[in-house]
């Protein structure tokens, strides 16, 4: 199976931040990479697919790049309601397997 | 309105089996893969399984391989997932999920359901 390691687990940032967050797969996956955020009580929402690809309705603060191994999720200026836990997920090869959550706090 | 809506999420005991529907509403269900994906309390997000629109292609997570059935009624716009020999590492909130594109998916999940809770105790 693909495991994804996600960096930071958390993090701590404050309303108009600049946010990175890693996302490394244990081999090549293309760009087959999804991202997703979940407030807290709330279904996941996905933000970007083919992992550079902005979802409709997504703001365009957030973006992806990376393929092969290597992801990135940038938050441009981080809002109030961007407060939430980012999780990435290949989608490569089954079994999909997701990253274990960067949760994004308020400093 | 594009809508996806999980039922069947009750407490059982060990061992026991229990069905979760989900209904679909506001897109052409039988043209999209439908996933579910679960989430143990205070944990992240596991993926379960994936169905292809026509049903005829099916995968697991190796953790409930042999013991959950996914399925679909494209007439009836309904996923289902059986599940049996529950364990209590199966105790989770159950959502379901459409993928962005057709075939077995794989394209990403853009429609998420409201998840439905599954209790697996005695």
């Amino acid at each position: 199976d693909i495991q994804m390691t996600q960096s930071p687990s958390s993090l701590s940032a404050s309303v108009g931040d600049r946010v990175t967050i890693t996302c490394r797969a244990s081999q090549s996956i293309s760009n087959y990479l999804s991202w997703y955020q979940q407030r807290p009580g709330k279904a996941p929402k996905l933000l970007i697919y083919a992992a550079s690809s902005l979802q409709s309705g997504v703001p365009s603060r957030f973006s992806g790049s990376g393929s092969g191994t290597d992801f990135t999720l940038t938050i441009s200026s981080l809002q109030p309601e961007d407060f939430a836990t980012y999780y990435c997920q290949q989608i490569y090869n089954t079994p999909w397997t997701f990253g274990q959550g960067t949760k994004v706090e308020i400093k | 309105e594009v809508q996806l809506l999980e039922s069947g999420g009750d407490l059982v005991q060990p061992g026991g089996s229990l069905r979760l529907s989900c209904a679909a509403s506001g897109f052409t269900f039988s043209s999209y893969a439908m996933s579910w994906v679960r989430q143990a309390p205070g944990k992240g997000l596991e993926w379960v399984s994936v169905i292809s629109g026509s049903g005829g292609n099916t995968y697991y997570a190796d953790s409930v391989k042999g013991r959950f059935t996914i399925s679909r009624d494209n007439p009836k716009n309904t996923l289902y997932l059986q599940m049996n020999s529950l364990r209590a590492e199966d105790t989770a909130v159950y959502y379901c999920a459409k993928d962005r594109g057709g075939g077995t998916g794989g394209y990403g999940m853009d429609v998420w359901g409201q998840g439905t809770t599954v209790t697996v105790s005695s």
